[in-house]
């Protein structure tokens, strides 16, 4: 059963538009984390989010990327004006704490810009 | 910068072979440690949490060594399902800290 589930799975848009990734908790939490992979590299953190703020952001979350929670459930990544270059999978996750707190991801929605 | 390396693969075995992995990890405050394993275009699944005693899952068993920034993952009669990338991943286990990947190294496990 996943821990987060994401929509679209599969987003095409043109270079220039402005796209919104969503991630939907199966139950409530309070830290969410976005991440992208491009193909063939690896997976890299842009921001987590806790308690409706955001806490951490990489140095890719630049002006172009937003992040909210607009109704208390759904978790969304805007990306403003994408480029070819943001063409990738992002993946939500969640985090479980426990004796080790571990982040558990969403199935990706697959982001392609012409 | 905080980065994590791993073996570049890929690594193709038989079925019942043993197989390791290994990662180094450049930041020495990481306190948290997991392997993930990635079916293609799939997302990221835990595998295992790494403690610094070892443990084991059935077929799998990781390592760290603190002292040489250093995780291991072994794998015992591999199984054709075990083809995969197995990333290595550290964190600072502060809550809502970023994950750091490495880039995977992948497995073919063949019959």
């Amino acid at each position: 059963e996943p821990e987060v589930t994401q929509t679209p799975s599969h987003q095409v848009t043109q270079m220039g538009q402005e796209v919104i990734l969503r991630c939907v908790p199966i139950s409530n939490h309070l830290y969410f984390y976005w991440y992208r992979q491009i193909l063939g590299q690896k997976v890299e953190f842009l921001v987590s989010f806790y308690n409706n703020e955001i806490s951490e952001k990489s140095e890719i979350f630049d002006d172009q990327f937003s992040v909210e929670r607009p109704d208390g459930s759904n978790f969304t990544l805007k990306i403003r004006s994408t480029k070819l270059e943001d063409s990738a999978m992002y993946f939500c996750a969640r985090l479980r704490l426990g004796f080790t707190d571990t982040q558990y991801f969403g199935p990706g929605t697959r982001l392609t810009v012409l | 910068r905080k980065e994590v390396e791993q073996d570049p693969g890929p690594f193709n075995v038989p079925e019942g072979a043993t197989v390791a992995f290994n990662c180094t990890y450049s930041n020495s405050a990481s306190q948290s440690f997991f392997w993930y394993r990635q079916d293609c275009r799939k997302e990221p699944k835990l595998l295992m949490s790494v403690y610094s005693s070892g443990n084991e899952d059935g077929r799998f068993t990781a390592q760290l060594n603190r002292a040489s920034q250093y995780i291991s993952l072994l794998i015992r009669d591999s199984k054709l399902s075990d083809s995969a990338t197995y990333l290595c991943v550290v964190n600072d286990n502060q809550a809502g800290t970023a994950l750091i990947f490495g880039k995977g190294t992948t497995l073919s496990v063949s019959s």
